[in-house]
């Protein structure tokens, strides 16, 4: 299977809010499918922000939404905040692999 | 709070077969998926492989015939080797905890996954 498809790059002044899409097919990112989403930032490892579509671990802030809408799931970040500037991935489960989107780095201008 | 600690070569030579070890701290082995995630320097995250704790393997089809993951419960560890490496193997390599279920009815039913817990990384370069 192919990788999840992201763009590679979204930008966005303090305040404001951005998403971020993760494209795939009915195999991956389809109904009853979960999208999980994880950042990293610079030489640290990723952490994971969204699970099961919509959910956000304990400690996750609440600016960090998840959605999905037949296959293409997305990423919201409201009131972007510099810390916010970070690499951003997608991933999914298909059959018996484990699929990530190729990321998008966010860029707080 | 469950830990990982990856462990690995650092350096090695072309054609060598790495090995890699994850230590899960804090929590138990059983009872969860483990995986293996690799990142080429400036690059994004490739999938390597899983392990559940009952032995069930899954791997990227397209490192299959080079990888095999394992499992020791005892030392609440699990092991990466990647054989005949080359240079394009150069990353960093990650572990995590995967948290697998399913979901749907009686028709259609499909696992997912997600990795809520990664270690801290180690990097493997392959030069001659």
């Amino acid at each position: 299977q192919s990788a999840l498809t992201q763009p590679a790059s979204v930008s966005g002044s303090p305040g404001q809010s951005i998403t971020i899409s993760c494209t795939g097919t009915s195999s991956d990112v389809g109904t009853y499918k979960r999208v999980s989403w994880y950042q990293q930032h610079p030489a640290t490892a990723p952490e994971l922000i969204i699970y099961e579509d919509t959910k956000r671990p304990s400690g996750v802030s609440s600016r960090f939404s998840g959605s999905k809408s037949g296959t293409t799931a997305s990423l919201t970040i409201s009131g972007l905040q510099p810390e916010d500037e970070a690499d951003y991935y997608c991933c999914s489960f298909a059959t018996t692999n484990t699929l990530f989107g190729g990321g998008t780095k966010v860029t707080v201008l | 709070q469950v830990q990982l600690q990856e462990s690995g070569p650092g350096l090695v030579k072309p054609s060598e077969t790495p090995s890699l070890t994850c230590t899960v701290s804090g929590g138990s082995i059983s009872g969860y998926y483990w995986s293996w995630i690799r990142q080429p320097l400036g690059k994004g995250l490739e999938w390597i492989a899983s392990i559940s704790y009952g032995g069930d393997t899954n791997y990227n089809p397209s490192l299959r015939s080079r990888v095999s993951i394992s499992l020791d419960s005892s030392k609440n560890q699990f092991s990466l080797k990647l054989r005949s490496v080359t240079a394009a193997d150069t990353a960093v390599f990650y572990c995590a905890r995967e948290i697998r279920r399913g979901s749907g009815n009686y028709a259609s039913f499909f696992y997912y996954n997600y990795l809520d817990v990664w270690g801290q990384g180690t990097t493997v370069i392959v030069s001659s």
